[in-house]
């Protein structure tokens, strides 16, 4: 049973679109991380928040912790195929548990 | 490049068979976890290790088991393979344990059980 819920689950979209992926819970996270994978790799750290109401911006990529540290949101802003990949939520619980969601696997058609 | 490094990258095996994965952490790091991804799963939490020590457990199955040594390094030991247990294990080291910490990730193993 996923803890977290990440939506989409699939985005396709062309080259400089904007988008939005989203991961909720109905526990309290104590912090949140986001964290991209490519095919053949193991996931990549892109951003901490553990702030409610934190943004946090990496480039072209904008993160919101939602104010109940409920909710996340990655936007990505003119999306490039190098964008293409995994995206991984994963939330820190207060008993110093982590957990991931399922991802949304984006593609990025040049 | 991670740091962590997982061996063997591909193990092709039958069930019933016993497998035994190794990964070493990233330089500093004293925690390791393992992860099972598989494509309708996601990722898994499997184990988590501290300095030597059992520190967390998840959806780990009686037929795995883990331990880390005293050089830190750990092994993911799986036995009476199913074929539901093909996916991809992975192994990632944080400095410290704790929800909020980085964890670097290997590339992974990838097991196929015929």
């Amino acid at each position: 049973t996923q803890l977290l819920e990440q939506s989409p689950q699939f985005l396709s979209i062309q080259e400089g679109e904007n988008l939005t992926v989203y991961c909720n819970s109905s526990s309290v996270f104590s912090s949140l991380q986001w964290y991209r994978q490519e095919p053949g790799e193991g996931p990549v750290l892109l951003v901490t928040v553990v702030t409610g109401g934190e943004v946090k911006k990496l480039k072209r990529l904008t993160f919101q912790f939602g104010d109940a540290r409920k909710d996340s949101s990655l936007h990505i802003t003119a999306a490039q195929p190098g964008d293409t990949g995994l995206y991984l939520c994963a939330g820190g619980y207060n008993n110093n548990d982590m957990r991931f969601g399922a991802g949304t696997r984006l593609t990025v058609k040049p | 490049d991670s740091g962590v490094t997982q061996t063997p990258k591909h193990l092709i095996t039958a069930t019933g068979q016993r497998v035994t994965l190794r990964c070493s952490p990233r330089s500093g790091d004293l925690s390791v976890y393992w992860y099972q991804q598989s494509l309708d799963q996601g990722l898994q939490f499997l184990i988590q290790y501290y300095n030597g020590e059992e520190r967390a457990k998840g959806n780990i199955l009686e037929r795995f088991s883990a331990q880390q040594f005293p050089d830190l390094h750990s092994e993911l030991n799986l036995s009476s393979l199913e074929l539901g247990d093909s996916a991809l294990y992975f192994c990632a080291s944080s400095v410290e344990p704790g929800a909020h910490q980085p964890q670097h990730f290997g590339d992974g193993t990838r097991l196929s059980i015929l």
